[in-house]
């Protein structure tokens, strides 16, 4: 198994432009989410799907969309980049929300940089 | 609400040093309770969990135990190595409706030869 992947690993944005940063697993998880990390803020939610068809919006939504037409895939779309957009991404997915199979798998990460 | 409380770093000693990263966690019913390691330039993957009072999660040397009566999960290693600097995150997932995970701030964990 792969696990979970994202890509691109990296990436430089101008202010305005818009792209998607892709999630895939491969472990047939439900439940997938999107994080983003900045210095002394932690992890923090943006979007999260429980399940093909079916998403929901985190702690800081605003600026970004999502959709989930599989199981395997939840890409993640910034509209329009802003410089407080600057930041490193994590996909995570996990089998269950509750009992055993509840730890979250995550991707390597994009960091996104907007100029 | 719920939330996690981890205690500040940058925590920095020597290689066979105690470690001990405190995380307290509020939360309504009986959470399940993580530790995540985030190595330098990469994701975070689970160290370890408890998913009751008592239990005790451990890997890799590294222990934590469930205490309901203090609402503590502290994160503990007999002798840590250089291998085991990265960023130490506590987490709950919480058993109701929700069950978002909610995430402390993370602790970093410098350990030098």
């Amino acid at each position: 198994n792969a696990g979970v992947t994202q890509t691109p690993k990296f990436q430089v944005l101008k202010t305005g432009q818009s792209m998607t940063l892709q999630c895939a697993q491969d472990m047939n998880h439900e439940y997938m989410s999107w994080y983003r990390q900045d210095p002394g803020m932690g992890l923090r939610l943006i979007h999260y799907s429980v399940g093909a068809g079916i998403t929901d919006q985190g702690e800081v939504p605003n600026g970004y969309n999502v959709s989930r037409s599989t199981t395997e895939d939840f890409p993640l779309r910034l509209l329009s980049a802003a410089p407080s957009q600057t930041s490193v991404y994590f996909c995570a997915s996990s089998r269950d929300l509750a009992g055993p199979y509840n730890e979250q798998f995550f991707g390597p990460g994009t960091r996104l940089t907007v100029l | 609400g719920n939330s996690v409380t981890q205690m500040e770093g940058p925590v920095t000693l020597s290689e066979e040093a105690f470690l001990t990263i405190n995380c307290t966690y509020t939360a309504t019913g009986y959470p399940s309770l993580f530790w995540y390691v985030q190595y330098p330039g990469e994701g975070l993957q689970l160290l370890l969990k408890a998913t009751k009072a008592d239990d005790k999660g451990s890997n890799k040397g590294f222990e934590a135990t469930y205490r309901k009566e203090t609402t503590s999960f502290h994160l503990e290693k007999g002798s840590v190595q250089v291998s085991d600097s990265a960023v130490y995150f506590c987490a709950l997932r919480n058993a109701g409706n929700n069950r978002k995970l909610i995430w402390g701030l993370g602790t970093s964990l410098a350990v030098n030869p």
